[in-house]
C-alpha cells in the first residue's frame, strides 16, 4: 500500500472550512484514498473514501488531484466537535491484504471558537 | 443496533497475569480486527479474522492470541501480560473485502489496559 504524508497539526476557526491535505505520490491505479478520524478516547470513525473522482457525503468532501498524487479532505463548516486526529489512508482494491487499514500519525485538527 | 462492543472498557493487570478482551458485533460482518494504539502512534494491527474459525497475524502479533469461534465475537487473549502491552486496544469489523470499500470499518470504543 502507498505511503501517505500529512501535516502533524492544523488549526481552524469554528464555522470556517477545514482543508486537510494528504500526499500519496506513490499511489497506484487500483488504490483508494480513505479518510478516518479519531476523536479523543474514541475509536476511529470512517469519513469518506474515493478513487479518482471528487466525493461528497454528509460529513465532508474529498478532492483528489488529477494525477492522484495528493488529496484534500474538506470539512465545510468546522465545529468544535470536529477537533480530532484525521488519518489519510491509501488502500488497494484487490490482493490478499483482506482490507487491512494501516494508520499513520495523522493530522491533529484543532477547531477554535 | 449496538455496532461493535468491547468489554471491558478498563483493566489493570499485574505482570504475568492473563486476560481476554471481548469484541462483539451485531452487523453480521465477516471481517474483524484487533488494533493497539500507543501514545503518539497510529493504530497497529495485532490480529485479524476473515471469517468464523479463521485468524491471521497482523503487524504486532507477539504476546497475543485470538479466537473467532462465533462469527459475531472476536477474542483477544494475553497469556502472560507484560508492561509493554499497556495500551488502548480497539476492535473493528467490516462486511467483506469488497463492501469494506463502500462502508468502511466500524470501530469499538476501546479497552484501556494497564500492566503494572
Amino acid at each position: 500500500d502507498a505511503k501517505t504524508t500529512q501535516p502533524p497539526s492544523m488549526d481552524c476557526a469554528e464555522g470556517r472550512a477545514a482543508n486537510l491535505p494528504c500526499n500519496h505520490s506513490t499511489i497506484s491505479g487500483n488504490e483508494y484514498v480513505y479518510w478516518y478520524r479519531q476523536i479523543h478516547s474514541q475509536g476511529p470513525q470512517y469519513i469518506i473514501h474515493g478513487l479518482k473522482n471528487n466525493e461528497t457525503n454528509e460529513m465532508a468532501s474529498l478532492i483528489i488531484t488529477e494525477d492522484r498524487k495528493s488529496s484534500t479532505l474538506i470539512l465545510p463548516h468546522a465545529t468544535l466537535r470536529d477537533t480530532a486526529v484525521y488519518y489519510c489512508i491509501v488502500k488497494k482494491a484487490g490482493g490478499t491484504s483482506y482490507g487491512k487499514l494501516t494508520f499513520g500519525q495523522g493530522t491533529i485538527l484543532t477547531v477554535h471558537p | 443496533n449496538a455496532g461493535v462492543t468491547q468489554t471491558p472498557k478498563f483493566r489493570v493487570l499485574k505482570t504475568g497475569q492473563s486476560m481476554t478482551l471481548l469484541c462483539a458485533q451485531d452487523m453480521n460482518h465477516e471481517y474483524m480486527y484487533w488494533y493497539r494504539q500507543d501514545p503518539g502512534m497510529g493504530l497497529r494491527l495485532i490480529h485479524y479474522s476473515v471469517g468464523e474459525g479463521t485468524t491471521a497475524k497482523g503487524e504486532v502479533p507477539d504476546g497475543y492470541n485470538v479466537s473467532r469461534l462465533k462469527k459475531q465475537n472476536f477474542l483477544l487473549g494475553l497469556e502472560s501480560a507484560a508492561p509493554s502491552q499497556t495500551s488502548v486496544y480497539f476492535c473493528a469489523s467490516s462486511y467483506s473485502y469488497r463492501t469494506v470499500l463502500l462502508d468502511g470499518y466500524t470501530f469499538g470504543s476501546g479497552t484501556r489496559l494497564t500492566v503494572v
